[in-house]
């Protein structure tokens, strides 16, 4: 069974410029988490999917940030325009089940830096 | 606010020793407790659950204990090796609104020496 997968593994852009994280989750689980990591920072949580639905939007820093995940399946994650402290690791996570007391898979993250 | 704290500062210990890490809440009382592994440029990898009912949980070489009063969760890696060198996140689940989520601790960093 394949992992869950982002794309790209990095990613450096000009401050103002646009950028588009990619994350396949793993075949049949409908619950997607998108998480941040700042450096010296802990995880942040960014956001849920459950299927196609956004189930909590409510970790997402600003209207800059578009996260979508057309047909239930993989997800993106929009920065438009990017500002430096948008700069850190992004992470996708997936799970079967819907609450907090299954296990999360994680991808490997997109770091982004921004210049 | 919710507040997650694990030792800062790295854990270094010997090879066949058993490495004892710490998380320590606050301002919540979290239902469910997680331990995850990171090793660099990769994503967390689950390692144990905890529910707030539960004092202790194993999984072959690891211990994960739960205390409520305390507000703190120990994590033991028994007869250590090299290759569980790597960096423990702890997380407790927590709430904005009705809406659950995971609030992480920093990590600490541990090394074993052959």
């Amino acid at each position: 069974e394949a992992g869950v997968t982002q794309f790209p593994s990095h990613s450096v852009i000009e401050k103002g410029q646009t950028v588009t994280l990619r994350c396949d989750p793993i075949s049949g689980h409908d619950n997607l988490y998108w998480y941040r990591r700042v450096m010296g920072k802990e995880i942040k949580f960014l956001l849920h999917f459950v299927k196609e639905s956004k189930q909590d939007e409510s970790g997402m820093p600003n209207n800059r940030f578009l996260a979508e995940r057309t047909g239930g399946t993989y997800s993106t994650l929009k920065v438009q325009p990017a500002e430096l402290e948008d700069s850190g690791v992004y992470f996708c996570a997936s799970s079967r089940g819907q609450s907090m007391n299954t296990e999360a898979f994680f991808g490997q993250g997109t770091r982004l830096t921004v210049v | 606010s919710q507040k997650i704290e694990q030792n800062s500062e790295a854990l270094n210990i010997q090879e066949g020793k058993t490495a004892t890490l710490t998380c320590n809440y606050t301002n919540y009382s979290p239902a469910y407790l997680q331990w995850y592994r990171q090793d660099p440029g990769r994503g967390p990898v689950f390692l144990l659950l905890i529910r707030e009912n539960e004092k202790e949980k194993r999984k072959e070489r690891l211990k994960v204990t739960f205390d409520t009063t305390l507000k703190q969760s120990l994590f033991h890696i028994t007869a250590s090796q090299p290759a569980d060198s790597a960096t423990y996140l702890c997380a407790l689940v927590g709430y904005a609104g009705n809406n659950r989520k995971l609030i992480w601790g920093l990590g600490t960093s541990l090394g074993v020496n052959p």
